[in-house]
């Protein structure tokens, strides 16, 4: 079975200062990977997504992610946070099963930007 | 852009009564998942749909139930509720699974047991 770990419960970031948010995954082959981002009593935002091809992806709200496989890493980053980024942010594993799977969540990093 | 709808946003029930909740996906999209997520925690998947069949399933009680229905939309019946089951529940959906996978996530349903 799948699983991720971010390993940061809480980040505090000055605003217009760079971001990166941690996300390590476990599954047996290359999985879908996604990142989500949620504010309080809110759905679930998709911000970006890796499929296949190109490990760096960019994403939506400025927002990028590296895949790499061999630290089997797929970590979030910003190059300059805004105070409207605060949030709580999930990384998210699917399998590759060709089926309806559900996503596993990590745990969930709560970014707090301090003016 | 459609997104997915969910009701009702708000639900109090008291324990060992009956829920429904309703998913609405975007249009043209034929699978709906749902999640369940507890106070400060991560979203953990219930069950998923698939053109009207149950493909995957997760963590959800046997006291849970689901179905899609010939136009997509999607219910959870929740009996015997308790006091744990307060959450906040979660309806996404997503086309031609396997391909295009992103799973986009309803607005939510708050449940509240008392």
């Amino acid at each position: 079975a799948q699983s991720v770990t971010q390993p940061d419960i809480h980040i505090t970031v000055s605003e217009g200062a760079s971001l990166e948010l941690r996300c390590n995954y476990s599954y047996g082959a290359t999985p879908y990977l996604f990142w989500y981002v949620q504010s309080p009593g809110q759905g679930l935002q998709l911000l970006l997504k890796y499929f296949s091809g190109d490990t760096l992806v960019q994403g939506i709200k400025g927002f990028e992610a590296e895949f790499k496989r061999s630290q089997s890493s797929f970590n979030l980053r910003k190059p300059s946070v805004h105070w409207s980024d605060a949030a709580e942010y999930f990384c998210a594993v699917g399998a590759r099963g060709g089926g309806a799977d559900g996503l596993t969540f990590g745990k969930g990093t709560h970014l707090i930007i301090q003016p | 852009a459609a997104g997915v709808i969910q009701s009702p946003r708000h639900l109090i029930k008291e324990k060992r009564e009956t829920a429904t909740l309703k998913c609405y996906p975007i249009p043209r999209h034929d699978t709906v998942y749902w999640y369940q997520q507890g106070p400060g925690q991560d979203p953990q998947f219930l069950i998923s749909f698939y053109e009207k069949m149950q493909s995957d399933k997760g963590s959800i009680p046997d006291r849970f139930s689901a179905q899609q229905f010939s136009d997509y939309h999607s219910e959870l019946n929740m009996s015997s509720l308790e006091l744990g089951d307060s959450a906040l529940y979660f309806c996404a959906s997503s086309s031609r699974p396997g391909q295009t996978y992103e799973q986009y996530f309803g607005p939510g349903t708050r449940l509240t047991v008392t």
